[in-house]
């Protein structure tokens, strides 16, 4: 499978409890999102990196989140002293700059489930 | 600010009759829009994108969506519904933002093709 890779698939943790989400995109995608999707909403972003830059972070993103992509290829969320309000699937995606058959489509991974009790 | 919007929470077909999933947008500039799939439990799969060039665009699973700058839509269709095709279905645009550029997606429409 070549697609965007999450992991793990479920989690669940309980209040107060930090986790880590890893991601790993397509191959030779340069660039690197992390949304957020509670149920019956639609995804929220939260943070972008291209190669190992992280340019953007959404105001979603608090303190106790931080993300890294540190050699450019896999990515990781971490998401320290959760709390139930943390509950939610996050989703990795990746695309391509500069690719002209794609027009950059933003390809997204399974997601990771997070439930915080 | 750039924003979808996806006026109906569910759409109600037969299977074997046309369907359409209703998205609106507002943008600076020239949208690039997009329609996901979205299954149970499971990520998004990307259906079809409008960029440049001809309004109606065609994608995966026999859907297509016909872009319309006057009415700011970018509606969703397919010609004849199977109930493998109930999903929820997200819309989302482009957003530039300091020379970057991520999806906004509106609150998605949950198609129901029954039998």
């Amino acid at each position: 499978d070549t697609g965007v890779s999450q992991d793990p698939r479920h989690k669940i943790t309980k209040r107060g409890q930090n986790v880590t989400f890893r991601c790993d995109p397509i191959s030779e995608h340069n660039r690197l999102y992390w949304y957020r999707q509670t149920l019956g909403q639609g995804p929220e972003f939260l943070t972008y990196f291209q190669n190992e830059a992280q340019l953007e972070k959404s105001r979603l993103l608090s303190d106790r989140f931080s993300a890294e992509r540190p050699k450019g290829s896999f990515s990781t969320l971490e998401i320290q002293r959760t709390e139930q309000g943390d509950s939610a699937m996050y989703l990795c995606a990746s695309s391509l700059t500069r690719d002209t058959n794609s027009g950059n489509t933003i390809y997204f991974g399974e997601g990771s489930w997070l439930t915080v009790v | 600010a750039q924003s979808v919007a996806q006026p109906e929470d569910q759409v109600n077909v037969a299977e074997g009759n046309p369907l359409t999933v209703k998205c609106t947008y507002s943008v600076s500039g020239n949208p690039y829009l997009f329609w996901y799939v979205q299954y149970p439990n499971r990520g998004l799969q990307f259906l079809l994108k409008y960029i440049t060039g001809d309004n109606l665009v065609k994608g995966s699973y026999g859907f297509e969506a016909e872009f319309n700058k006057s009415q700011t839509s970018f509606h969703l269709k397919k010609p004849s519904a199977l109930v493998s095709d109930s999903a929820l279905y997200f819309c989302a645009v482009r957003a530039f933002s300091g020379g970057y550029n991520k999806l906004i997606f509106g609150a998605g429409t949950r198609l129901a093709v029954h039998p």
